[in-house]
């Protein structure tokens, strides 16, 4: 079955650096498009960042733009994340999620948090 | 690019039903039929109900349905169940650059 498992969730300092990973299962990353999704403490849903399935064409919110990367590694079927200038306000739970066709994720990972504060 | 406008919250009795509005532009909501819902439970990942405007995956029960008129989408909720309190978030394809955007999230109650 489909699974989506998120990991290298912490704590870091303003101006740090994390790398979020996503394991997926029950599917190959490479044949679908792949979005990350954050919600900060209390708040609502927001749309971060997506890699299509031809892996040339990614897009981010302009929040995040010039500081986080979306990449996959097709062999190890894993999409990531990568955030560098790191925020307080991207303290947020991170979800990888699928998608079916545009913006239509149907499967989500259990998300991990991320906590920018010095 | 801005959210998408919900309700803060919405409420109805059991079986009662419920419709919860998503505003956008002619940019995003109006301008393709790329519009999603997503319901979530506290302390849950959101879960997807409805995509590409009106169609259900399978297994959501068809009392939730969508629909589009011009730069609004709408989620209906009928029938409703105690089980159906949870926040709603839409989320439209915002097709200019490509990028995604979400809903400012709807409480809905049930009485």
């Amino acid at each position: 079955q489909v699974q989506l498992v998120e990991s290298g969730g912490g704590v870091v300092q303003p101006g740090g650096s994390l790398r979020l990973s996503c394991a997926a299962s029950g599917f190959t990353v490479y044949t679908h498009g792949m979005h990350w999704v954050r919600q900060a403490p209390g708040k609502g849903l927001e749309w971060v960042a997506v890699l299509w399935a031809d892996g040339n064409r990614q897009h981010n919110t302009d929040s995040v733009k010039g500081r986080f990367t979306i990449s996959r590694d097709n062999a190890k079927n894993t999409l990531y994340l990568q955030m560098n200038n790191l925020r307080p306000e991207d303290t947020a739970v991170y979800y990888c999620t699928r998608d079916i066709t545009y913006y239509a994720d149907d499967y989500w990972g259990q998300g991990i948090m991320v906590n920018v504060s010095s | 690019q801005s959210a998408l406008t919900q309700p803060p919250s919405a409420s109805g009795s059991p079986g009662q039903s419920v419709t919860i509005s998503c505003t956008g532009t002619s940019s995003d909501v109006g301008g393709y039929a790329y519009v999603s819902w997503y319901q979530q439970h506290p302390d849950k990942a959101p879960k997807l109900i409805i995509y590409d405007v009106n169609k259900r995956p399978s297994g959501v029960p068809d009392r939730f349905s969508g629909s589009k008129s011009g730069n609004t989408a709408s989620l209906t909720v009928s029938g409703l169940q105690a089980e159906d309190e949870a926040h709603y978030y839409c989320m439209s394809f915002a097709g200019t650059n490509n990028l995604g955007v979400l809903g400012t999230g709807t409480k809905v109650t049930v009485l």
